[in-house]
């Protein structure tokens, strides 16, 4: 079984700054993908980026990157310039072939004026 | 492009009804997936369609059951409802049988469901 463990249930950050969420995953599987999704008050979870378990390179989406440590089963994302409709919740996931997404419980991101 | 629309948006219920949701899965996607969101709780997978088979479930009681339709749209029925039903149900929709990463998943906006 895959698990996914969210230990910040709660973090603020001053807009422009950088923030760092925590995630540690558990998997027995091989050939995984790890996402981390927002949910803004709209409720509609919204993919903010993937990496795929066998590439070895950080995946980055403009102001989001993310921190892959395999041996260690950690992806955290950093927030770099935050702006105020970064806040919301944020959810790290991970997927196998033949398993669905497992989420984490939310990590909510308050971003500061 | 259309993405995963959910209906209806809220529904409150009394204890032992029955409930249906209902989602329209993306266009061009082939597999739509349940889950359940408890307040300040992540997503729990509840089961997956794949052309109109569930090819997936998670553990939830068989009162929760689905189905999906020739157009990929998809249904989740819960009878018997309790108290602890009560919940965001998201449904996501993607291509391949067990949900391919490479092409996404796409969430609707949900339906949050309070049963009284």
């Amino acid at each position: 079984a895959q698990t996914v463990t969210q230990s910040q249930p709660e973090m603020s950050v001053q807009e422009a700054e950088t923030v760092t969420l925590s995630c540690t995953y558990d998997t027995s599987e091989s050939n995984y993908y790890l996402f981390w999704y927002k949910q803004p008050p709209s409720r509609q979870m919204i993919l903010v980026i993937r990496q795929e378990a066998y590439k070895q390179q950080n995946a980055t989406e403009n102001r989001f990157s993310v921190n892959f440590q395999k041996a260690a089963k950690s992806f955290s994302l950093k927030i770099s310039d935050s702006q105020l409709g970064d806040t919301a919740m944020y959810f790290c996931a991970s997927f196998s072939p033949n398993t669905p997404l497992v989420f984490g419980k939310g990590t909510r991101l308050s971003v500061i004026a | 492009e259309t993405g995963v629309t959910q209906s209806p948006t809220h529904l409150i219920k009394t204890r032992g009804q029955q409930v249906t949701l209902r989602c329209s899965s993306q266009s061009g996607h082939n597999t739509v997936s349940w889950y359940q969101q408890a307040l300040g709780q992540g997503p729990q997978f509840i089961f997956q369609y794949y052309r109109e088979e569930e090819n997936g479930r998670g553990n939830f009681p068989p009162r929760f059951s689905g189905l999906q339709f020739p157009n990929y749209s998809s249904e989740l029925n819960v009878n018997a409802l309790e108290l602890d039903d009560s919940a965001l149900y998201l449904c996501a929709s993607s291509l391949g049988a067990h949900g391919d990463p490479a092409y996404g998943y796409t969430f609707g906006s949900g339906t949050r469901l309070t049963v009284v």
